[in-house]
């Protein structure tokens, strides 16, 4: 059974700080990793997605990859009350399907 | 502005009635899927295609569920007869160049 886990949260930060995400995954052979927030009531949306081990940044976001370990993560600078939402980690091996982790609640507290 | 059209947005319908959904991926993406989504269950793999075949359905229930692509611009989501508990938000997304998934506004469907 291929398996994403995520801590379901709530996660709570003050705005400014950082905020962390963290996913695992059980299958060895997932080649390609995403992020996607999802806003109550409304479809998940791609932020970001990475391949290989190390970090990847785009604006506030930086998601890391440690294939060695199994575990990608989501790191949100600044934090703003705008990025109250569901983050879902998904993971693709070429061939099969997504798999997707429960998500992980995050509020950023004013 | 490309994006994944699904219809219905809401459906309303009474138990043992059919309920079709439709949509159409972003030109040019060769795969499709197709999720339900509940608070219990979060994002559940129902179906996917890919160049109009299909490769899992494994997570669909088989005897009244159905899904197919009768051409590369529409795909569908077939469920007869309806039950409670099939209620739930239905995605459509469609795959891009580099793997990702580009999803549908979704269909929420009510079943009483």
């Amino acid at each position: 059974q291929k398996e994403v886990e995520q801590n379901s949260g709530p996660l709570s930060v003050p705005e400014g700080a950082i905020a962390s995400l963290n996913c695992t995954y059980s299958d060895r052979g997932s080649q390609s990793f995403f992020w996607y927030r999802q806003y109550s009531g409304k479809s998940p949306e791609l932020i970001m997605f990475i391949y290989s081990n190390g970090d990847k940044e785009d604006g506030r976001f930086t998601a890391q990859l440690n294939k060695a370990s199994q575990y990608v993560s989501l790191l949100i600078r600044d934090s703003q009350p705008s990025d109250s939402a569901t983050y879902l980690c998904a993971v693709n091996n070429y061939g099969q399907n997504f798999v997707f982790g429960p998500g992980t609640r995050l509020s950023v507290l004013p | 502005d490309a994006r994944v059209t699904q219809t219905p947005r809401h459906k309303v319908t009474e138990m043992g009635q059919e309920v079709t959904m439709r949509c159409q991926p972003i030109l040019g993406h060769n795969t499709v899927f197709w999720y339900r989504q509940t608070m219990m269950q979060g994002l559940e793999l129902l179906a996917y295609f890919r160049n109009r075949a299909p490769l899992d359905d494994s997570g669909m229930p088989k005897d009244r569920f159905s899904a197919e692509m009768p051409d590369a611009t529409l795909a569908t989501l077939k469920i007869q007869p309806s039950e409670p508990r099939d209620s739930a938000v239905y995605f459509c997304a469609s795959g891009g160049q580099v793997g990702e998934l580009f999803f549908g506004e979704g269909s929420r469907l009510t079943v009483l």
